[in-house]
């Protein structure tokens, strides 16, 4: 089945840095490619999601591009601030239309 | 729009015990995954229910056990508790037959603490 790497954390940035965080996946096909995020003691939520190839999904100052040439969806953010402190996930379907498989999580720490 | 519910937040259960967990989905949403998170093991798919039927199924023994009713609600059940299944169960529920297109919704989750 898909399987996705990313980066090892924890990432320790100061307020305002310019954040980017790992992705690559290996896939069959060109499946739907999403980035979550974990604020501590919550679930996780849909950061961006990018359904095809050269799309890029944006959030809240986040954006992430399908590349198929490097098989990369790198996160990144121009500008991050305190409140982006938070686990980020990495993920894609294992496998057409099975659930999805997640990477094992970047931690994020943003200090002012 | 209420989210994905899950009850309870947080259970602390003995070894051998066995629990139920309950997970209500985003109203008309009829796919519901569940996860186990863990610090070493991270995100790990465990069952995927649509329309009261499982999906998929991931590589957990026996022990773990679901099912979905025909409101869409989820429990899941955990019999003869080790200490490993320590963990937060998050659930998910997604719009459609069970593609994952759409993205999730996820649960806050329930933390388990098996001592």
């Amino acid at each position: 089945g898909n399987s996705v790497t990313q980066m090892e954390g924890p990432v320790t940035l100061s307020e305002e840095a310019f954040l980017t965080i790992n992705c690559t996946y290996t896939a069959t096909g060109y499946p739907s490619l999403f980035w979550y995020v974990q604020y501590p003691g919550e679930g996780l939520q849909l950061l961006l999601k990018a359904t095809k190839a050269d799309d890029k999904g944006s959030n809240k100052g986040f954006e992430a591009t399908y590349r198929k040439e490097t098989t990369s969806f790198h996160l990144e953010k121009g500008s991050v601030q305190v409140s982006d402190s938070a686990v980020y996930f990495c993920a894609l379907p294992s496998s057409g239309n099975t659930p999805l498989v997640f990477g094992k999580g970047t931690r994020l720490s943003v200090i002012a | 729009k209420a989210g994905v519910t899950q009850t309870p937040r947080y259970l602390i259960k003995t070894r051998g015990q066995q629990v139920t967990l309950s997970c209500s989905p985003i109203s008309g949403h009829r796919s519901v995954s569940w996860y186990q998170q863990t610090p070493g093991q991270g995100l790990q798919f465990l069952f995927e229910y649509f329309s009261e039927t499982q999906r998929n199924k991931g590589n957990f023994p026996g022990r773990f056990s679901g099912r979905q009713f025909s409101n869409s609600r989820s429990e899941m059940n955990v019999s003869t508790l080790e200490l490993g299944d320590s963990a937060l169960y998050l659930c998910a529920s997604s719009l459609v037959d069970a593609r994952p297109n759409y993205g999730y919704t996820f649960g806050s989750g329930t933390r388990l603490t098996v001592v």
